[in-house]
């Protein structure tokens, strides 16, 4: 049974440019939740997605967009890249039907903007 | 906004010492996870507890979710090399919105 995979591992960019972040949700699971984390600190909510729709929105500007597939993956999207976007980004996927926020990570994209 | 604490921030401790790391929030949350995370890797599930009062046991790690479901603790036992770590509380709301604390960096000298 696959865990939760995301691509690229690396990723190299520069300010102003965009990037494509993805991430295949474990098999069984339908809702996919996307995280930022700095180095050092712990993750920051930017938004999920359940049933191909944007369901939670955290404190992220408008540059971070994303969609999810009828096969549940799920892409992030980051645009006008700055230099605070590096970091490690975190997909993780859960059943949409729990409240009990259980949720299994993948091992995330690390970004770095030059 | 719902916020967690946890403390300590960072822990360095010989082989065979117990520890208690504590997540604190003044809001209340229907569930809360416990995460360890090694360097380059994603967070990894070790215990939710939905009960006020819940205590949970995984080996040598105990798991406990305060009464009024504000905080919790996270209490090893024997600590050994491999629990060297980031460990991370996170908190669920309602539709599985999910607020992490601050990091407790554990290391585990042998």
């Amino acid at each position: 049974d696959a865990g939760v995979t995301q691509s690229p591992t690396h990723l190299i960019k520069t300010r102003g440019q965009q990037v494509t972040l993805r991430c295949s949700p474990k098999s069984g699971h339908d809702t996919v939740s996307w995280y930022q984390q700095a180095l050092g600190q712990g993750p920051q909510f930017i938004f999920q997605y359940y049933e191909e729709e944007e369901r939670q929105r955290g404190n992220f500007p408008d540059r971070f967009s994303g969609h999810q597939f009828p096969n549940y993956s799920s892409e992030l999207n980051v645009n006008a890249l700055l230099l605070g976007d590096s970091a490690l980004y975190l997909c993780a996927s859960s059943t949409g039907t729990s409240d009990r926020g259980t949720q299994y990570f993948g091992p995330g994209t690390r970004l770095t903007v030059l | 906004t719902q916020l967690l604490e946890q403390s300590p921030q960072f822990l360095s401790i010989q082989e065979g010492e117990n520890l208690t790391v504590y997540c604190n929030s003044s809001s209340v949350f229907s569930s809360l996870q416990w995460y360890r995370q090694e360097p380059g890797e994603g967070p990894v599930l070790l215990v939710t507890v939905v009960t006020g009062g819940e205590v949970k046991k995984l080996k040598r790690l105990t798991f406990q979710f305060g009464d009024a479901r504000k905080d919790s603790s996270l209490h090893i036992t024997a600590a050994q090399p491999g629990d060297t770590g980031l460990y991370l509380c996170a908190g669920s709301g309602g539709y599985q919105k999910v607020t992490f604390g601050t990091g407790t960096k554990l290391q585990v000298i042998p």
